[in-house]
């Protein structure tokens, strides 16, 4: 199994630009989530999707981010425009979401932007 | 507003020595808790769990104890290895939905 796939691993762009963060879940996982590190806030859930649905978005920061999973097997996440306070690390994971209250999360290597 | 707190921010111990991690909650519908380790420019990847109807979980030379009552988890390494060194998260779940601390730095020195 690949893991988690993310693209591309480092995105260097210019205030104002529009990005697109890329995700492709573990093949047979129904829920896909985005995460942002700071150094300042760790570990912020941004969204999270069941079954291709997006079920909480509440940690969007604001308008600027947008996500979508079109399909099982991928999902992106766009922050147009973008400004430089959104460098960070984006980790998308996935899991197997059951009855439980529990599913294990796996991660992606991440995508370190820096916006100049 | 930060559900789970990692007040330390660093942790440098001897190698061989016991290593201790500690993890506040304020929100009590959590019923999950999970260490995640992290190494650079890697994603985070899972250590070990705890149900909140337990208040011990042991696996090799990782210990999770959680304390209820006191909303508080620690994480204990014994012995510490070299290749511990590594940003830990703490996370509690609720219904799937985890929300992660802000994470340790672990230096395990020879």
């Amino acid at each position: 199994d690949a893991g988690v796939i993310q693209s591309p691993r480092h995105e260097v762009t210019e205030m104002g630009q529009e990005v697109t963060l890329r995700c492709k879940p573990i093949s047979g996982h129904n829920s896909l989530f985005w995460y942002r590190q700071t150094m300042m806030r760790g570990l912020e859930l941004l969204i999270y999707f069941n079954n291709n649905v997006p079920i909480d978005d509440s940690g969007m920061p604001e308008d600027r981010f947008s996500a979508k999973m079109p399909n099982a097997s991928f999902s992106t996440l766009k922050i147009q425009p973008s400004e430089p306070r959104d460098s960070a690390v984006y980790f998308c994971a996935s899991s197997i979401q059951g009855t439980s209250s529990y599913n294990e999360q796996f991660f992606g290597p991440g995508t370190r932007l820096t916006v100049l | 507003d930060q559900q789970v707190k990692q007040n330390s921010p660093s942790l440098s111990v001897q190698e061989g020595r016991i290593s201790i991690l500690n993890c506040d909650y304020t929100n009590s519908m959590f019923d999950y808790f999970l260490w995640y380790k992290k190494y650079p420019a890697e994603g985070p990847t899972f250590l070990i769990s705890i149900s909140s109807i337990k208040d011990k979980n042991e696996d090799g030379r990782f210990t999770v104890f959680l304390n209820k009552s006191a909303k508080h988890l620690s994480l204990h390494i014994v012995p510490s290895q070299p290749g511990d060194s590594a940003v830990y998260f703490c996370a509690a779940s609720s219904w799937g939905k985890f929300q992660f601390g802000a994470g340790t730095q672990v230096v395990v020195t020879p």
